[in-house]
């Protein structure tokens, strides 16, 4: 059975930083591709950004409002992708869930969600 | 780059059949796959069509997808509605150009009355 579990949630003021984990299991994580959506309250969703497998380049990408500021990495020896998010801003309060995705876009499975709150 | 655009809500009656719309903003709606999505309230998405048009092992086939190029749009059609249908459901696209990947639509609340 797939799990994805995020974690690293949490209230964090203006300007502050949070790091998000994932902990992925039930699948093949090491040639997975894995990516990041929010979902602002009351809003609907939005994709953060993307870690390609290793095998695929390991490559990153982010939609602009993140660029510069969220990080994705993973580490296959622990089946985990992290969201290393800086200089976090009011608007980036969301329910950040992971997802595996394949190379055309689809997300087949989802975690829970991670609630994030920036506010001072 | 694109956007996807949904009614935002959309009601109907349980027994009836109902249609969402989702239509990209430039480009054909052909040009990449098309994914449905379905969230509850308190609860994460799960996937009803990918691919434009496949169902996932345990939908019923009660959900069914369709792109018609001509009118740059996909559509989710949900037949036989029932009151469990009552969700969000969310268009996405994929966006290769500008190194975006994903894009969603913004939601259809539908509502089973």
């Amino acid at each position: 059975e797939v799990q994805l579990v995020e974690s690293g949630g949490g209230l964090v003021k203006p300007g502050g930083s949070l790091r998000l984990s994932c902990a992925a299991s039930g699948f093949s994580f090491i040639n997975a591709w894995m990516s990041w959506v929010r979902q602002a309250p009351g809003k609907g969703l939005e994709w953060v950004g993307r870690i390609k497998s290793k095998t695929d380049g390991g490559t990153t990408d982010y939609v602009a409002p993140v660029k510069g500021r969220f990080t994705i990495s993973r580490d296959d020896s622990k089946n985990t992708v992290y969201l290393q998010m800086n200089s976090l801003k009011t608007e980036d309060t969301a329910v950040y869930y992971c997802t595996t995705q394949t190379p055309l876009g689809w997300s087949p499975y989802w975690g829970q969600g991670t609630l994030v709150t920036v506010s001072s | 780059n694109f956007m996807l655009t949904q009614p935002h809500s959309v009601s109907e009656s349980p027994g009836k059949t109902v249609t969402i719309s989702c239509t990209r903003s430039s480009g054909s709606i052909a040009r990449n796959y098309v994914q449905w999505y379905q969230q509850r309230p308190g609860s994460f998405p799960t996937t009803v069509i990918y691919e434009d048009d496949q169902r996932p092992s345990g939908v019923p086939d009660r959900f069914s997808g369709s792109i018609d190029s001509s009118s740059l749009s996909a559509s989710l059609t949900i037949s036989g509605l029932k009151t469990e249908d009552e969700a969000d459901y969310y268009c996405q696209s994929y966006d290769s150009s500008n190194h975006r990947d994903v894009v969603f639509g913004g939601g259809t609340k539908l509502t089973v009355l």
